[in-house]
C-alpha cells in the first residue's frame, strides 16, 4: 500500500516563526503536492513538484515555499508564519500518469497564534 | 481555481437509505475522480471515471458521468454509519494537478 506520511499531525506556532511541514511517500511517485483546506473554501493547491528539485506554483503560493531534494520527500516552508496561515495542510503524491489518483497523508493541522 | 462543485453541500439520511451526490464542472475533462474524507483525516480515493465511460461501479458505489452536461453523480447504496464523511469530486487542472470542489458532507444516522 502507498503510504504518505506527514511528520506532524498538530502544530502550534507563533506569528513570525519559521515552520517546516514534512511529507514522505514510499512508493517512488514522481508527483507530490501541498494543499491547504479551510472551511467553506475546500482544498486549494499551494505548490506541487513533478520531479526532484522541480516545483510549480499552485493557486495560493504566497507566503509559502517548498523543497524537494529527494524524490520521496516534499517539504512545505512558511518563512514567517502568520495567523491567516492557520489551516489544515494536506500532502499528496501520485504516479507520473496525467492527473491520476492522488494518495493523501493524514494532514497537519497548524495553528498560528 | 474551482472546477467541480458538489451538490448538495450537506445531506443527512438514515442507515440503509441511498445517498446521491452530484458534481458539476466547467471545462472539458479526460477523467473525474471522487474522494472521501473522514473528519480530521486525509482524503481517500474512491473511484475514477474516464471521459469515455458513462458509468462505473465499485462495491456499493456507482458513479455516472455525463460529459454533455458536464456533470457526474456518486451514488452510495445501502448506506452505513461508517459512510459518514465529506465527499469531493475532482477534475484535472492542467499538467499533473487535480482541482477539488468544496465538498459535500454526508451524515448517515444509525
Amino acid at each position: 500500500d502507498v503510504k504518505v506520511t506527514q511528520s506532524s499531525r498538530y502544530l502550534v506556532k507563533r506569528t513570525g516563526e519559521k515552520v517546516f511541514l514534512e511529507c514522505v511517500q514510499d512508493m517512488d511517485h514522481e508527483n507530490m503536492f501541498w494543499y491547504r483546506q479551510d472551511p467553506g473554501l475546500g482544498l486549494r493547491l499551494i505548490y506541487f513538484s513533478y520531479d526532484v528539485k522541480m516545483k510549480e506554483k499552485g493557486d495560493i503560493p504566497e507566503g509559502y515555499s517548498v523543497s524537494r531534494e529527494k524524490k520521496e520527500r516534499f517539504s512545505l516552508i512558511l518563512e514567517s508564519a502568520s495567523t491567516n496561515q492557520t489551516s489544515m495542510y494536506l500532502c499528496a503524491s501520485s504516479l507520473g500518469a496525467r492527473a491520476g489518483e492522488l494518495f493523501f497523508g493524514e494532514g497537519s493541522r497548524l495553528t498560528v497564534l | 481555481s474551482q472546477q467541480g462543485e458538489e451538490d448538495p453541500q450537506a445531506l443527512s439520511i438514515q442507515e440503509g437509505e441511498n445517498a446521491t451526490m452530484n458534481c458539476s464542472y466547467k471545462t472539458s475533462i479526460n477523467n473525474l475522480q471522487w474522494y472521501r474524507q473522514n473528519s480530521g483525516r486525509g482524503l481517500v480515493h474512491l473511484i475514477l471515471i474516464r471521459s469515455n465511460e458513462r458509468e462505473k461501479h465499485s462495491g456499493r458505489l456507482r458513479v455516472t458521468l455525463d460529459t454533455s452536461k458536464k456533470s457526474s453523480s456518486l451514488l452510495i447504496t445501502a448506506s452505513r454509519a461508517a459512510d459518514t464523511a465529506s465527499y469531493f469530486c475532482s477534475t484535472p487542472g492542467g499538467s499533473e494537478k487535480l482541482v477539488f470542489g468544496k465538498g459535500m458532507k454526508l451524515t448517515v444516522n444509525p
